[in-house]
């Protein structure tokens, strides 16, 4: 089945820098890649989300690109801000019906 | 509209114990998936139900069990609970067709003591 590798585990940047988030996948089947974003206590909600067919999309200050060859995608967010600071992940969905799998989490902390 | 529903918020229970867990999906929503959530290993895929079938399953024993029913809601079962059992439990609804957005509930804080 998908394994889902994402990296760092931590990441601590000051305010107004960029954050990087790393993915990869195993399936090659893989085509629906979404993030989820989940502040302490609350659940994971969606931000962003990409689809085989395009390689990068952009919603103001978040970026996610992709790169099939490499199976992996990355998460960008610009001009960081406290209330950035949450647990992203990463997660992968095969061909057909297969399950959404997750990656183990980032923990952003913006530094104001 | 209504978002997902998980109830109960909280529960603590003793090693040995049974319990089992409730989610109502969005309205429309035919798939189901459960996760467990603990500090350090992410979101742990338990299993997807799509029209009251179990159409995927992770890689969990088989004391964790689940069902639909046919209004989509689901509850997953835990039997003869472990310490390790202890964690948040979180369902995602979405319509179940191929790559459509997965909405959580607020999950259930599950305490084995």
């Amino acid at each position: 089945g998908e394994n889902v590798e994402q990296h760092p585990s931590t990441l601590s940047v000051q305010e107004g820098d960029s954050a990087v988030i790393k993915c990869t996948y195993s399936d090659s089947a893989s085509n629906y890649f979404p993030w989820y974003k989940q502040e302490l206590g609350k659940r994971p909600q969606l931000i962003i989300d990409i689809r085989s067919n395009v390689g990068e999309k952009k919603d103001q200050r978040i970026a996610v690109t992709l790169n099939k060859t490499a199976k992996h995608f990355s998460l960008h967010i610009t001009e960081t801000q406290p209330e950035d600071s949450a647990v992203y992940f990463c997660a992968a969905k095969g061909g057909g019906n297969t399950p959404l799998v997750f990656g183990k989490g980032t923990r952003l902390s913006v530094i104001a | 509209k209504a978002g997902v529903t998980q109830t109960p918020r909280y529960l603590i229970k003793t090693r040995g114990q049974q319990v089992t867990l409730s989610c109502s999906p969005i309205s429309g929503h035919r798939s189901v998936s459960w996760y467990q959530q603990t500090p350090g290993q992410g979101l742990q895929f338990l299993f997807e139900y799509f029209s009251e079938t179990q159409r995927n399953k992770g890689n969990f024993p088989g004391r964790f069990s689940g069902r639909q029913f046919s209004n989509s809601r689901s509850e997953m079962n835990v039997s003869t609970l472990e310490l390790g059992d202890s964690a948040l439990y979180l369902c995602a609804s979405s319509l179940g067709d191929l790559n459509t957005e997965a909405f959580f509930g607020q999950g259930t804080r599950l305490t084995v003591v």
